[in-house]
This record gives structure tokens, sequence and C-alpha cells, in this order.
């Protein structure tokens, strides 16, 4: 049973323009909604958060938006940039420690 | 300030032999969590700890070991290893008290089971 998805395994865009990564859930008891951003042979690294009780929250270029209704929630990045390639991953937390991850989306940044 | 630290960093391993994946933080975190990573399938949850003395299973808790002796260190003990256990191994920590809700991750141990 996968509670969160990622239905895109990729993501190719140009450098300049807007990189939109989205994620699905079906467990309407997670509290919180984290992204990821993973480069290769390293840890995942803490992008931007979202609380259930928001449906938008921003840091510098990285947007996430919130749709409860949906259980959809997407990462917004503008302007993209060639160091944005990576590998994003989303996770939801259920009240307290544990977190569910998506399978990922590998974003290319072309220059 | 290191962070969360793992070793080993690579380690390969006949079927049946056991090994402890390490894993220290220097943040005093209380939380702390154990994910293997496979393609196409995302990070899951292992074990995790709450604190000293408290752990408990996460989703695929089958061939592995926890203990919580002190707030630093989280070991990961793999009993008689299999080469379904193949994978990328990362420890992560966070505070309850942090605001974003995110995790540190370290590094992580690739490990392949022969």
């Amino acid at each position: 049973d996968q509670q969160v998805k990622q239905n895109s395994p990729s993501l190719s865009v140009q450098e300049g323009r807007i990189s939109i990564l989205n994620c699905d859930y079906t467990n309407s008891m997670f509290d919180y909604f984290l992204w990821y951003k993973k480069y290769p042979a390293e840890g995942p690294t803490f992008l931007i958060s979202i609380s259930s009780i928001k449906d938008k929250n921003e840091d510098g270029r990285f947007t996430v938006f919130l749709n409860k209704s949906a259980k959809h929630l997407s990462l917004h990045i503008v302007p993209s940039q060639p160091g944005d390639s990576a590998v994003y991953f989303c996770a939801a937390r259920r009240y307290g420690n544990k977190l569910v991850f998506g399978a990922g989306t590998i974003l290319r940044v072309k220059s | 300030n290191a962070g969360v630290t793992q070793t080993p960093k690579f380690q390969v391993l006949k079927t049946g032999q056991s090994m402890t994946l390490q894993c220290a933080q220097d943040m005093n975190h209380e939380y702390m969590s154990w994910y293997r990573q496979d393609p196409g399938m995302g990070l899951r949850l292992i074990h995790y700890s709450v604190g000293a003395g408290i752990t408990d299973q996460g989703e695929v808790p089958n061939g592995y070991n926890v203990s919580r002796s002190t707030t630093e260190d989280f070991p990961l003990r793999l009993l008689s290893a299999a080469p379904s256990q193949t994978s990328v191994y990362f420890c992560a920590s966070r505070s309850p008290q942090g605001a974003d809700g995110g995790y540190t991750f370290g590094s992580g141990t690739r490990l392949t089971v022969v």
C-alpha cells in the first residue's frame, strides 16, 4: 500500500523556467509534508515542509502547495538552476516520528 | 558540528554473515531512524527510536535489530545477511521541538550481500 506517490519518475526543465514536482497521498492522518533533495552518493537533504493546517509555504525559490481535498501537494522551483538537478522525494509524517516517502522524481535542469 | 555520521560507507557481506551499521549524531536529537533505499521504492523505515532505551519497528523491520543505549548512537544490526538486504541504508535524526519537521540524514552505507 503506497501511501505517498510520486507518479513522475523524471522531469526535464530549461534553466530559468519553473519546475513543478507533484506528490499524491492517501492517508488523511498525515500532519506534516516534507520535500527532500538528494544528490548521488549523499544523504537526502531537507528542503521545505508544510503543516497540514496550511496550504502554502515559501522559502526563497521554493514553494510548496498543499491541496487537502485532493490529497495532493506540489513543489515549485522558480527560477530553476542547473544545481537543482537531483532526485526529489516527497514525504509525509503521521503525528510523530515516522516518515513515509514517495519513490522520488529525478529533476534535470538544462542550461 | 558533524551532524549524522554513518560508518562504514561501503560493505560487502556474504549471505549469513552478521554486521552492525553504526550511526552517531552530535545534535542531541531525541528522535532517530533507520531507512533503506531501493530503486523505484523511495526510502522505507526499518526501525526508529524516540529516545534512549525506546525503539520500535517501522515498515520493514524483519532481519534487523536496533538498540538505543545513548542519545547519540543508534546502531543497526543485520542478524544473518540475505541478498534481499542489499541496499543503501540511511540513518536520520531530528529534535521533536524542530519547527519544520525535517530530519537530518547521514550520507549512507551502501551494503551488498553476495
